[in-house]
């Protein structure tokens, strides 16, 4: 099956820094989905993006799908940031099953 | 927006108690998913059901059955709780076929079985 390697696995900022977490998956895909997982447990959807750049308020993504990686990129980094980052990578035929990295812990300090 | 609920936040059982963990969403999805989530061990898929009273294995099925009667619901059963179930699971669902099919969770349910 597809391999998802997520780095760093842990990361610990000031709060208003800069970060760029990755993705690196080992075959083809056309689902590629960025999460934040919240301190009660909830996943959050933050991109949904196979392929391209995309941006919402300080988050942007870019994946390029021919070089199997995706980059999140939190500028001006909130300690309400700190979280785990999901990276989940699949094909988009039949059922649609994702396989997710093992995440990256950050941690936004005043 | 999507929405995806799921039955209890908390839940702690015995070993051996059978356990029902149900999942509702509200976006007409073909699609729902059981995981588990576990500490260093990320996501894992554990059933998957594509249409009502479908199903097929995730990637660790044992000691879990599903049951899907209703397209909107979709139970994860354990038969016998073991120690070794204690864990976050999260259900999830999504479209079917080729278009966007991206995957929206429920708030997840911590189990302890004792």
């Amino acid at each position: 099956g597809i391999q998802v390697e997520q780095s760093p696995p842990d990361l610990i900022l000031q709060e208003g820094a800069n970060s760029t977490l990755r993705c690196n998956f080992s075959d083809s895909v056309n689902n590629l989905q960025w999460f934040h997982q919240n301190p009660w447990g909830q996943l959050i959807n933050l991109f949904y993006i196979p392929s391209g750049t995309k941006q919402n308020g300080r988050l942007s993504a870019t994946t390029v799908a021919t070089e199997r990686y995706s980059l999140l990129y939190i500028s001006s980094s909130q300690t309400t940031d700190s979280g785990v980052y999901f990276c989940a990578v699949g094909l988009n035929s039949g059922y649609s099953t994702l396989t997710f990295g093992k995440g990256t812990m950050l941690l936004v300090s005043p | 927006d999507v929405k995806v609920t799921q039955s209890s936040r908390y839940l702690v059982k015995r070993t051996g108690e059978k356990v029902f963990l149900e999942c509702v969403q509200d976006m007409d999805h073909e699609n729902m998913f059981w995981y588990r989530q576990d500490p260093g061990l990320g996501l894992r898929l554990i059933y998957f059901s594509y249409d009502v009273k479908m199903k097929e294995k995730g990637d660790i099925p044992e000691g879990y059955s599903v049951s899907r009667e209703k397209k909107e619901r979709f139970s994860l059963i354990l038969e016998s709780a073991s120690t070794n179930q204690t864990s976050m699971y999260l259900c999830a669902s999504s479209t079917l076929g080729l278009a966007r099919n991206e995957q929206f969770f429920g708030p997840g349910t911590r189990l302890t079985v004792l």
